[in-house]
């Protein structure tokens, strides 16, 4: 089945630390983001890429990092130097096409920094 | 860029009743519609999307209307259920350049009373 997987659902890091956050998509599409939710708010844009080895900061990039080495694949990496990490954060996909247009969300991870 | 406004944040309904939550959108380069489903500890569902040559569509008893000239879209759920319980999101895509990035409304949390 096609579909947008993220991995793990939970995740605790220790302060200091960096973490990868995993996202993968078999839908072949091109354009991949990032958000970040956190508790009575909204989504908001970390990162996002609408192809291969390019990638484009959202409005709160900053301790964040991402890379885009396949189209399959949009890692996410919550560095030391984000200050308030604990958050669910979510993964999408969209078809890039002018056509049909899609757009998945993965389940979600669930960071906790203790 | 595309700015996305959502309304209400919050909406109680009585079960049975409608429930309608509305977005308001910035760039008239925008084409497509989605609105999304989050429940508590799943990632986000795709409910029902439109396009901008559509004015409304309906899926039994969700249904979304778009307005192109106001620049403005409606998510209505009738006879709602407590299992329509969850925060919903609306965004707005461009279709080129840097507007195919997917902006997010800041989400409403619908609950249903029984």
């Amino acid at each position: 089945d096609g579909g947008i997987t993220q991995s793990p659902k939970y995740l605790f890091r220790k302060e200091g630390q960096n973490v990868t956050l995993s996202c993968e998509q078999n839908l072949n599409h091109d354009a991949m983001y990032w958000y970040r939710q956190d508790p009575g708010q909204g989504l908001r844009l970390i990162y996002y890429s609408q192809i291969v080895n390019d990638f484009q900061k959202g409005d709160i990039a900053e301790g964040y990092s991402v890379s885009r080495e396949k189209k399959e694949s949009f890692p996410l990496t919550v560095t030391s130097a984000q200050k308030n990490p604990t958050a669910f954060y979510l993964c999408a996909s969209i078809s890039q096409g002018y056509g049909n247009t899609e757009a998945f969300f993965g389940q979600g991870t669930r960071l906790t920094v203790v | 860029g595309e700015n996305v406004e959502q309304h209400p944040s919050t909406l109680s309904v009585q079960e049975g009743d409608s429930a309608v939550i509305k977005c308001t959108y910035s760039d008239s380069a925008s084409n497509y519609f989605p609105w999304y489903k989050q429940e508590l500890g799943k990632g986000s569902q795709l409910i029902i999307d439109i396009r901008s040559n559509v004015g409304e569509k309906k899926d039994q008893r969700i249904a979304v209307t778009l307005n192109k000239t106001a620049k403005h879209f409606s998510l209505h759920i009738t006879e709602t259920q407590p299992e329509d319980s969850a925060v919903y999101f609306c965004a707005a895509k461009g279709s080129s350049g840097s507007a195919r990035q997917l902006t997010f409304g800041s989400g409403t949390q619908l609950t249903v009373l029984p």
